[in-house]
């Protein structure tokens, strides 16, 4: 157990449809950070935040945001959902987001759009 | 596309026996990372090294790193049914923005036959 925990598990739902995923970075972290695990894909980075700011984004689609609130929870909004969106969502946390931190994982939450 | 490539792609052996998985990767880079990922579930961090170790060791887990020729390698010895996973390799380029973010490659699928 990595300390970062995510919800929902799973989520089932349609195209066109918004959804929020939600994670708890692992006591005393700052930084949480957000991954998309497809088949065609693989593991991609979308956006990374420290202490409520954004801090780097990578290939985050417009259809997609994040937030980190001050009690350092992080959410991923994705909207007008398209069925390529299927995929295993993961967010990760460090302490400082610097580039010789260790990132933790958390379980996920595996997104199926019908 | 992705920073790093994981050779091989699958790998059988016995148990008892050493397994070897090697990444190579294309940018200069601040630090490389190993994760476990057992089928369709979280990211499990195994080990970091930095750009400037060349050696780490944890447990049995051994990972070398080759700055100049862009490659690190993961051995596992004395590898057991339960070592059976995915196992990713994810760099940490350099850049001039600010931000972490990882890069993984397609990963190795390392099965351990009891």
């Amino acid at each position: 157990d990595s300390g970062v925990t995510q919800t929902p598990k799973h989520l089932i739902t349609a195209t066109g449809q918004r959804v929020t995923l939600r994670c708890s970075p692992r006591s005393g972290d700052l930084s949480v950070y957000w991954y998309q695990q497809s088949l065609d894909q693989g593991l991609q980075f979308l956006i990374q935040y420290y202490n409520g700011e954004e801090r780097a984004k990578g290939n985050i689609l417009e259809r997609f945001s994040a937030q980190q609130f001050p009690d350092l929870h992080s959410e991923l909004n994705l909207s007008s959902l398209e069925l390529g969106d299927s995929a295993l969502y993961f967010c990760a946390s460090s302490v400082t987001g610097g580039i010789t931190d260790t990132q933790y994982f958390g379980p996920g939450t595996r997104l199926t759009v019908l | 596309s992705q920073q790093g490539e994981e050779d091989p792609q699958a790998l059988s052996i016995q148990e008892g026996e050493n397994a070897t998985m090697n990444c190579s990767y294309k940018t200069s880079i601040n630090n490389l990372q190993w994760y476990r990922q057992n089928s369709g579930r979280g990211l499990v961090h195994l080990i970091l090294i930095r750009s400037n170790e060349r050696e780490k060791h944890s447990g049995r887990l051994r990972v070398t790193l080759d700055t100049s020729k862009k490659s690190s390698s993961l051995l596992i010895t004395a590898s057991r049914a339960a070592d059976t996973a995915s196992y990713f390799c994810a760099t940490d380029a350099k850049r001039e923005t600010s931000g972490s973010r990882l890069t993984f490659g397609e990963g190795t699928q390392l099965t351990v036959n009891p």
